[in-house]
């Protein structure tokens, strides 16, 4: 069974700094089906990067992802006060079914 | 605007069935497959399942086999997740998704508590 680990479980920067945010698979997976969701208060969850690093419509460029081997990254670049939520990895693949990791919370400093 | 629009809260009491609807406006609704995925209080993001709105195929998380139906009714854009058995560890916000493998869009959520 794939496990997707995200690291750290809170990072707690001031705006303006860069994150770098970890989830690395128990297994190797395709980048193709490896997605990005943000997470804020309240609220439901927001696509951002689908495929490891293809940005969704709307989101801005600060967002990117990139991968090496089992481990997958979502950084930005530049944190806005809007940034502050919990970021979630997920595995969809709809043979296999669909793993989330356990959320990466960034908070502000 | 594609978007989907879940039904209301519920409170249920243990033992019961709870059934959350899901509808779809703005694009083909057997376009998108439709996931569902919860979130208990506090915690992170559980994929329950999914569904093929033109098929009708689904494909269920282990743990949920048994007690979840996910169905849809075509003629009005609506897709239906059904738990039964319901469990206090069931109070959750439970969300549909669009998929074509990435969860893009998704309903706003519905909170089923149980509760006796």
């Amino acid at each position: 069974e794939l496990v997707l680990t995200q690291s750290p479980g809170t990072l707690s920067l001031s705006p303006g700094e860069r994150a770098t945010l970890s989830c690395r698979a128990s297994q190797s997976i395709s980048s193709s089906y490896l997605a990005w969701y943000q997470q804020k208060p309240g609220q439901a969850p927001r696509l951002l990067l689908y495929g490891a690093s293809t940005r969704a419509t709307g989101v801005p460029d600060r967002f990117s992802g990139s991968v090496s081997g089992t481990d997958f990254t979502l950084t930005i670049s530049r944190l806005e006060p809007e940034d502050f939520a919990v970021y979630y990895c997920q595995r969809y693949h709809k043979s296999l079914t669909w793993t989330f990791g356990q959320g990466t919370k960034v908070e502000i400093k | 605007q594609v978007q989907l629009v879940q039904s209301g809260a519920e409170v249920k009491k243990p033992g019961a069935s709870v059934k959350v609807s899901c509808k779809a406006s703005g694009y083909t609704f057997t376009t998108y497959d439709i996931n569902w995925v919860r979130q208990a209080p506090g915690q992170g993001l559980e994929w329950m399942g999914w569904m093929n709105p033109n098929s009708g195929d689904t494909g269920y998380a282990q743990k949920f086999q048994g007690r979840v139906t996910m169905t849809r009714d075509t003629s009005i854009n609506t897709a239906y997740m059904e738990l039964t058995s319901l469990r206090s560890e069931d109070t959750a916000v439970y969300y549909c998704a669009g998929s074509r493998g990435e969860l893009d869009p998704w309903g706003q959520g519905t909170l089923v508590t149980v509760s006796s």
